[in-house]
């Protein structure tokens, strides 16, 4: 059973730098056959696509955040990591990573992890 | 402001069978796979229908997905009170992202 699980800093102040880490168990990061994810939620609002690396190297990311976000992988521990510079109050959220079988299809999601971004 | 349209709300009594829509356009329902995600209280998202109309294992045949155009639609039949929560679409777009819905609460009456 794939198991991915988030961890990183609940708060971060604003202009600073948010970094978040998922491990994953129970499958391999550097498999083809998945786009390993970062998807965020705001309190009480939908679900935003943030990006997506694969086989440890190809990433994408959504536009709107590009010139913020950076998604890397370290194949040897089997993490994948999450960078959002020059963060604002609207980058609270929950942030979760998941696998994805295909382009929208997320099949193992982690408990997802509350950042709050204060002074 | 999402990219994926949904209705906000939608009920139904138990025994029921209760739709929800998903508008898109060409670059995204229109062109590609459509998917659905469950999401009860305080938990992560569950994927409930992939591929436009395919269950993942585990998910019950009483929820399908369907689509037509640049339109989907995911289709509860038998409402259980346990069905109640957010439910939220979900598709690739061709300006390389993933876009969804802004959910539909369902309340199970």
């Amino acid at each position: 059973q794939v198991q991915l699980q988030e961890s990183g800093p609940g708060l971060v102040k604003p202009s600073e730098t948010l970094s978040l880490t998922c491990t994953v168990s129970g499958g391999s990061i550097s498999s083809r056959s998945y786009f390993w994810t970062w998807i965020r939620q705001p309190a009480g609002k939908g679900l935003e696509w943030i990006g997506r690396i694969y086989t440890g190297e190809t990433t994408n990311y959504n536009p709107s955040l590009e010139s913020r976000v950076t998604i890397s992988a370290d194949t040897s521990k089997n993490q994948f990591s999450l960078k959002l510079i020059s963060v604002t109050a609207a980058d609270t959220a929950i942030y979760y990573c998941a696998r994805a079988i295909s382009a929208s299809a997320f099949d193992f999601w982690g408990r997802g992890t509350l950042v709050t971004v204060s002074s | 402001q999402s990219v994926l349209t949904q209705p906000p709300s939608a009920s139904g009594a138990p025994g029921q069978r209760v739709t929800i829509s998903c508008s898109g356009s060409s670059i995204n329902i229109g062109h590609n796979y459509v998917c659905w995600y469950q999401q009860l209280p305080g938990t992560a998202p569950k994927l409930l229908i992939h591929t436009n109309d395919q269950r993942p294992s585990g998910v019950p045949d009483r929820f399908s997905g369907s689509k037509s155009g640049t339109s989907a639609s995911l289709a509860i039949s038998g409402l259980r009170y346990e069905d109640e929560a957010e439910y939220f679409c979900a598709a690739w777009d061709d300006s390389l992202k993933g876009v969804f819905g802004g959910g539909t609460k369902l309340t199970v009456l």
